[in-house]
């Protein structure tokens, strides 16, 4: 049973546009959100996280929006850039408990120039 | 470069075959993960070691093990190796065993 499901699969976005991608969790036990950035052949990277305790935050060009009473939270990249092309997991593990990542499926973004 | 670094990078084996991939963390990590990236399965996490002890474990074949070593480096060993291990192995790291984790370059395994 997949534990965070993430969507689209794929999202084809224009230069200086904004890319959305969605996740939803239903373990309430969950209290940390981080995003990774994958590029092929390498890690997943950290690029953001969140806890529930906030309903947004911003680095840059990256912000996450949390909705605690819906068990969403999404990744907002303003202004996307070609480089920014690459697979993006969200992904949500309990830090009180064994704080073993549950991922997303992922999402393939292309930024076309 | 997270600091996290793995090898082999790659690793072409045959069925049945045993290997063993390595992990070292990031300086002054105690914890360290293991996860294997699938195209059917995505991201699943194996197992977790914090200070030498095994903390949590996932979805962990029984033909898998692990450890971790007095110097915080970790091994994975998978044996009888069968076509369907054919994945990219993570290894990620954290100072505690509730904060962020810090993911490798990966191994790429190979089953033929």
């Amino acid at each position: 049973q997949q534990q965070v499901k993430q969507s689209p699969q794929s999202l084809i976005v224009q230069k200086g546009g904004i890319s959305i991608i969605n996740c939803a969790y239903e373990n309430t036990a969950f209290d940390y959100f981080p995003w990774y950035q994958q590029f092929p052949g390498k890690g997943p990277a950290l690029l953001i996280a969140i806890r529930p305790d906030v309903s947004e935050k911003k680095e840059g060009r990256f912000t996450i929006s949390f909705n605690k009473s819906a068990k969403q939270f999404s990744l907002h990249i303003m202004d996307s850039q070609p480089g920014d092309s690459a697979t993006y997991f969200c992904a949500a593990s309990d830090q009180t408990g064994a704080n073993n990542l549950f991922f997303g499926t992922g999402t393939r973004l292309t930024v076309i120039p | 470069d997270s600091g996290v670094t793995q090898t082999p990078k790659h690793l072409i084996t045959a069925t049945g075959q045993r290997v063993t991939l390595r992990c070292s963390p990031r300086s002054g990590d105690l914890s360290v993960y293991w996860y294997q990236q699938s195209l059917d399965q995505g991201l699943q996490f194996l197992i977790q070691y914090y200070n030498g002890e095994e903390r949590a474990k996932g979805n962990i074949l029984e033909r898998f093990s692990a450890q971790q070593f007095p110097d915080l480096h970790s091994e994975l060993n998978l044996s009888s190796l069968e076509l369907g291990d054919s994945a990219l192995y993570f290894c990620a790291s954290s100072v505690g065993d509730s904060d962020t984790q810090y993911f490798g370059p990966g191994t790429r395994l190979t089953v033929l």
